[in-house]
């Protein structure tokens, strides 16, 4: 069981915009901005898209945006694209250690 | 731009200690900047961190596995490696080495597969 709760899956149309949630408790998520999210497609190493909740490193198109709540944080992808089918995981500082969600399926339709 | 790549044997007996190395390019693993790092993911799963090592040689471990690893740093050779003992058929995963700032992981190598077996 994973330290952080992502849905399994998620998927939208072309063009639209799809939110993945994470749940974390108030020694990771809630205590840290310090949460990334990871792309990885079949085979291939995870792509940081975000990192320190709202930050994207250069090169990632601003479709992608993060934002946190409390325990929670969200990645949104906004103007869906084929290519962005793919495995999407959270994570987050926790203290002394990381912790990751165990993913999302994001399957464009 | 870090350039990172792990190395080491595909093949580890059950109950041995699995040894891998990372070799970083492109910059010093001296530098302040970064933590250095491994993370798992078996086949069909999600990703784990295991731990991470800064250069002065201070580490940070998952408590789960805090018990088997090991993460050691060789600042002569760029290179960082992760042992882990007494391993079973749940550590066979595709091993990643990554860099690591303010707990997110910006470059990673290209990741190696692990498997336990006799």
């Amino acid at each position: 069981q994973s330290a952080l709760t992502q849905p399994p899956s998620a998927s939208g149309s072309p063009g639209q915009s799809v939110t993945i949630s994470c749940t974390g408790t108030s020694s990771d998520v809630g205590a840290y901005n310090y949460v990334s999210w990871y792309q990885q497609h079949p085979g291939k190493a995870p792509k940081v898209m975000i990192y320190e909740v709202t930050k994207r490193p250069s090169g990632v198109p601003d479709r992608f945006s993060g934002s946190k709540s409390g325990n929670m944080a969200y990645l949104t992808v906004s103007g869906l694209q084929a290519e962005d089918e793919a495995d999407y995981y959270c994570s987050s500082h926790a203290g002394a250690h990381v912790v990751f969600g165990g993913g999302t399926k994001l399957t464009v339709l | 731009q870090l350039q990172l790549q792990e190395s080491g044997p595909g093949l580890v007996r059950p109950s041995e200690t699995l040894s891998l190395t990372c070799t970083v390019s492109g910059g010093s693993i001296s530098s302040s900047s970064y933590f250095w790092s491994w993370i798992r993911q078996p086949p069909g799963k999600g990703l784990e961190w295991i731990g991470s090592i800064y250069s002065s040689g201070s580490t940070f471990y998952n408590p789960s596995l805090k018990s088997r690893v090991t993460i050691s740093i060789d600042t002569s050779k760029n290179q960082f490696s992760l042992k882990l003992s007494s391993v079973t058929a749940a550590d066979t995963a595709v091993y990643y080495c990554t860099s690591e700032v303010n707990s997110s992981s910006h470059f990673w190598g290209q990741g190696a597969l692990v498997t336990v077996s006799s």
